[in-house]
């Protein structure tokens, strides 16, 4: 039983194209998160949503745009993929702010 | 100055070893304490998490808080070689609809067979 899952798990892409990241959780949490894993192990938060309402937004580039079409899904949509937007990408969901679960990652490298 | 620094490490133990890992942070309104483990390629996995200054115990894990001096520990006693990943800590406080995690950048600890 998957808690939290991701699609794709590796993304390899150009510069300039548009790609998404899905993701889902079947804890039943009410907030769902995206953060964002540099090539240094640096974990740094994106988005957050509670019950599909944004509540974080932490001066991402508008090429970001996260959607999330029930409280069990939260996807990322990217724009115009620049070479700094290669990193790994982890949704995370959690119960309340303190404990929060994460996904296995998307590894998005642009070429 | 970032809001939590941790030692990137690596940190390489022998088999049995007592690890220790530590994070110092600034911000003075964190109000919970955890410790992430991540092995290599995978999503970071939740080991422990405390509120208040003092002890919480495990297994063969300890997280220790030390709120007065802005410093958090997490122990691994009789060290395994499945204990080699990269170690985060992260924290935050209750804000209202804005709670967030601040990470650190994470310890990687190799521990040799």
């Amino acid at each position: 039983d998957t808690a939290v899952s991701q699609t794709p798990k590796y993304l390899v892409t150009q510069m300039g194209n548009d790609k998404s990241i899905k993701c889902e959780q079947n804890l039943g949490h009410d907030t769902m998160y995206w953060y964002k894993q540099d090539s240094k192990k640096f974990l740094k938060i994106m988005f957050s949503y509670n019950n599909k309402e944004l509540i974080i937004n932490e001066t991402v580039p508008n090429r970001f745009s996260p959607k999330s079409p029930d409280k069990a899904h939260l996807n990322l949509h990217i724009n115009s993929l620049e070479l700094g937007d290669s990193a790994v990408y982890f949704c995370a969901s959690s119960p309340r702010a303190d404990t929060q679960y994460f996904g296995p990652g998307t590894r998005l490298t642009v070429l | 100055q970032k809001e939590v620094e941790q030692d990137p490490g690596p940190l390489s133990v022998p088999e049995g070893a007592i690890v220790s890992l530590n994070c110092t942070y600034s911000n003075s309104a964190f109000q919970y304490f955890m410790w992430y483990r991540q092995y290599s390629r995978k999503g970071p996995e939740l080991l422990m998490y405390t509120y208040s200054s003092g002890n919480k115990e495990d297994g063969r894990f300890t997280a220790q808080v030390d709120k007065s001096s802005k410093y958090i520990s997490l122990f691994i006693r009789d060290s395994q070689p499945s204990d080699s990943a990269t170690y985060l800590c992260a924290m935050g406080n209750y804000g209202g609809a804005t709670n967030k995690l601040i990470f650190g950048t994470g310890t990687l600890l190799a521990v040799q067979p």
